[in-house]
């Protein structure tokens, strides 16, 4: 148990829906990141959050949108789905963020997913 | 595009040491290696990490060659548990780019 929590586990939805996604992260951990991965496919970085405020930008679509709560928890927005967007979608966090100098502190600890399936 | 290169699978016989390569010949002076792991689906597990020197913990040890251009993760005594991707990961900017990894079965 890394100890990010994430809900829901699973979630079936329609192309064209909006869900959200939510994530704790661990007990001190300032930065939380999240990840998507489809099948079969590596996992692709989306976002990062430090702190309550976005600090990197991966591969995220305009529809996906974020946000880090004042009590550090995430929420990852999917909107007007599509079928591609069906995957496993992981958080993390870490004490400080991934980029800056320094090991330790950056070691990021991951949730168990919410597997994503819109049909 | 991630910066590391790690074979596309290996086997290895329970028991046994399970030797895992990863080549980073571009990384910079101050930038860690870190290696993970994912089972099956589940949330990637951190491993170990390291900058200079050989690293050691309860799962793994960590073997970076004097010039950093290349490490080698050791599980000593590989169980089926160890069955999974591992990951070697070098930091590109602020991202972490997870790259195919090497998928490891452990035979019994």
């Amino acid at each position: 148990d890394s100890g990010v929590t994430q809900t829901p586990k699973h979630l079936i939805t329609a192309t064209g829906q909006r869900v959200t996604l939510r994530c704790s992260p661990r007990s001190g951990d300032l930065s939380v990141y999240w990840y998507q991965q489809s099948l079969d496919q590596g996992l692709q970085f989306l976002i990062q959050y430090y702190n309550g405020e976005e600090r990197a930008k991966g591969n995220i679509l305009e529809r996906f949108s974020a946000q880090q709560f004042p009590d550090l928890h995430s929420e990852l927005n999917l909107s007007s789905l599509e079928l591609g967007d069906s995957a496993l979608y992981f958080c993390a966090s870490s004490p400080t963020p991934w980029g800056l100098a320094g090991g330790g502190g950056e070691t990021q600890y991951f949730g168990p997913g919410t597997r994503l399936l819109v049909l | 595009d991630a910066k590391t290169t790690q074979p596309p699978s290996m086997d290895c016989a329970e028991g046994r040491a399970a030797n895992l390569p990863c080549n980073h010949s571009t990384i910079s002076g101050n930038e860690y290696v870190y290696w993970y792991r994912q089972i099956h689906s589940q949330g990637p597990q951190y491993i170990i990490h390291g900058l200079k020197n050989n690293e050691t913990n309860e799962m793994a040890s960590l073997i970076i060659t004097e010039d950093r251009k290349s490490s080698t993760l050791i599980l000593p005594h590989a169980t089926l548990r160890d069955t999974a991707v591992y990951y070697c990961i070098v930091r590109v900017g602020k991202d972490m780019r997870f790259g195919a990894g090497t998928r490891l079965t452990v035979k019994p």
